[in-house]
């Protein structure tokens, strides 16, 4: 099982709102940022939030994210069917050493 | 435009060796942190190792410690992982990433490589 905890599945029309939930501890959401990154279908992962609300550049203000104490989220507005894909949320972990841990993926599917 | 392209993913037996490369381009290599990432067939990601910018640091997964090794060589842009003692849960596409701070430690993975499949098996 993987530190940061979302759910494994999500859903929504054309146009809707959607959010994605990511949960963690202390130790990684609680004193890092959060990132998030979209991985279409058989292709390479892209990032699409950093800094718990950051967009670079080319990704479509339809995607925000944020952060609050030890959970993140991932909200999509106006969704469309491009937007069906895996999603994950990493956080950098101070425990022991230090390492990046990930979430689980959340597979959004455009109905 | 920032390229990064691995190499080196062939079948092996377990216990078997194995040197992954990324051939980096498109930006001032030595300023950034790079990692390993990777991903076993229908799972999800799951973060290897990162190697600072200058190469004086390196992190690593405990699943991977003391088996893996992550380098670089900023003279050829090129960035390793030497990978020893494999088992079949090492099976994954193995992604080199570039992370997006500049002469800083880690923050977030700016870009990444298309992969290369390492698969372990008898």
């Amino acid at each position: 099982q993987s530190v940061l905890t979302q759910p494994p599945s999500a859903s929504g029309t054309p146009g809707q709102r959607v959010t994605i939930s990511c949960s963690g501890s202390s130790s990684n959401i609680g004193s890092n940022t959060v990132n998030w990154y979209q991985q279409l279908p058989g292709t390479a992962p892209k990032l699409l939030i950093y800094s718990n609300n950051q967009r670079p550049s080319g990704v479509p203000d339809r995607f925000s994210g944020s952060k609050s104490g030890t959970s993140a989220s991932l909200a999509i507005s106006g969704l469309q069917s491009e937007d069906e894909a895996d999603y994950y949320c990493a956080a950098w972990d101070d425990s022991l050493n230090g390492f990046w841990v990930f979430g689980g993926g959340t597979k959004l599917t455009v109905l | 435009e920032v390229q990064l392209v691995e190499s080196g993913g062939v079948v092996v037996q377990p216990g078997g060796s194995l040197r992954l490369s990324c051939a980096a381009s498109g930006f001032t290599f030595d300023d950034y942190t790079m990692h390993w990432v990777r991903q076993a067939p229908g799972k999800g990601l799951e973060w290897v190792s990162l190697i600072s910018w200058d190469g004086g640091s390196t992190y690593y997964a405990d699943s991977v410690k003391g088996r893996f090794t992550i380098s670089r060589d900023n003279s050829k842009n090129s960035l390793y992982l030497q990978m020893n003692s494999l088992r079949t849960e090492d099976t994954a596409l193995y992604y080199c990433a570039k992370d997006g701070v500049v002469r800083g430690v880690t923050e977030y993975f700016q870009h990444w490589g298309q992969g290369t499949l390492v698969t372990v098996s008898s």
